[in-house]
């Protein structure tokens, strides 16, 4: 059983482009969460989804930044229009149940020019 | 400031000594999880403790639940080297939704 895969693991992208993070949970999971990690600190819960349904993104912010877990394929985090402080390590776990372990994947880590 | 709060921030100690960390939060939760974090990687789980649990052990790992102080604590049993990292507790809670909360981490540093 894989763990949680993240891609790309690296991403570079110049103010004003957009970045698309994926995230593949582990098989089984139907539960999975994003979280945002600046250098030195803990991690910033972002959202909360379940299969085609967006249930907690009080973490995200308003503008620039959606998430979505379709039917089918991984999970995406996408920010429009990125600043310079997007910069940061973005993780994203899974878990089988909402009150179970939750397993992280490796993370992105994007850098914005 | 955050739901969980770990205590100390840093922590030195020498190979085969004991490292205690501490987490406090402030509402009621449904578990609380420790997790590992080595420098640019991802999080490792260690332990997840459910509210009407004490505590729990796995292999050198000790974690109790205090609900009443709402405090948790984790002990590294005669540590070693490869246990330097950073350690993060995370409270999960039903606030009208699921969510789960981290705090700013413990580093461990282990000296051979």
């Amino acid at each position: 059983n894989a763990g949680v895969m993240q891609n790309p693991r690296h991403l570079v992208r110049r103010r004003g482009q957009e970045a698309r993070l994926r995230c593949s949970p582990m098989k089984g999971h139907s539960h999975v969460y994003w979280y945002r990690q600046l250098p030195e600190e803990g991690l910033k819960f972002m959202v909360y989804l379940q299969k085609e349904n967006i249930i907690d993104e009080s973490g995200m912010p308003k503008e620039r930044f959606s998430a979505e877990f379709p039917k089918e394929g991984p999970s995406i985090l996408r920010i429009q229009q990125v600043v310079r402080g997007d910069s940061a390590a973005y993780f994203c776990a899974s878990s089988p149940k909402v009150t179970d372990t939750q397993y992280f994947g490796p993370g992105t880590r994007l850098t914005v020019l | 400031s955050q739901q969980g709060e770990e205590d100390p921030q840093a922590l030195s100690i020498q190979e085969g000594e004991n490292a205690t960390m501490n987490c406090s939060y402030k509402t009621s939760i449904n578990n609380l999880q420790w997790y590992r974090q080595n420098s640019g990687r991802g999080l490792v789980h260690l332990i997840l403790i459910r509210s009407n649990e004490r505590e729990k052990h796995s292999g050198r790992l000790r974690v109790t639940l205090d609900t009443s102080k709402k405090s948790s604590s984790l002990l590294i049993t005669a540590s070693r080297a490869a246990d330097t990292a950073s350690y993060f507790c995370a409270t999960g809670m039903n606030t009208g939704g699921f969510k789960t909360i981290f705090g700013a981490g413990t580093r461990l540093f282990v000296k051979a």
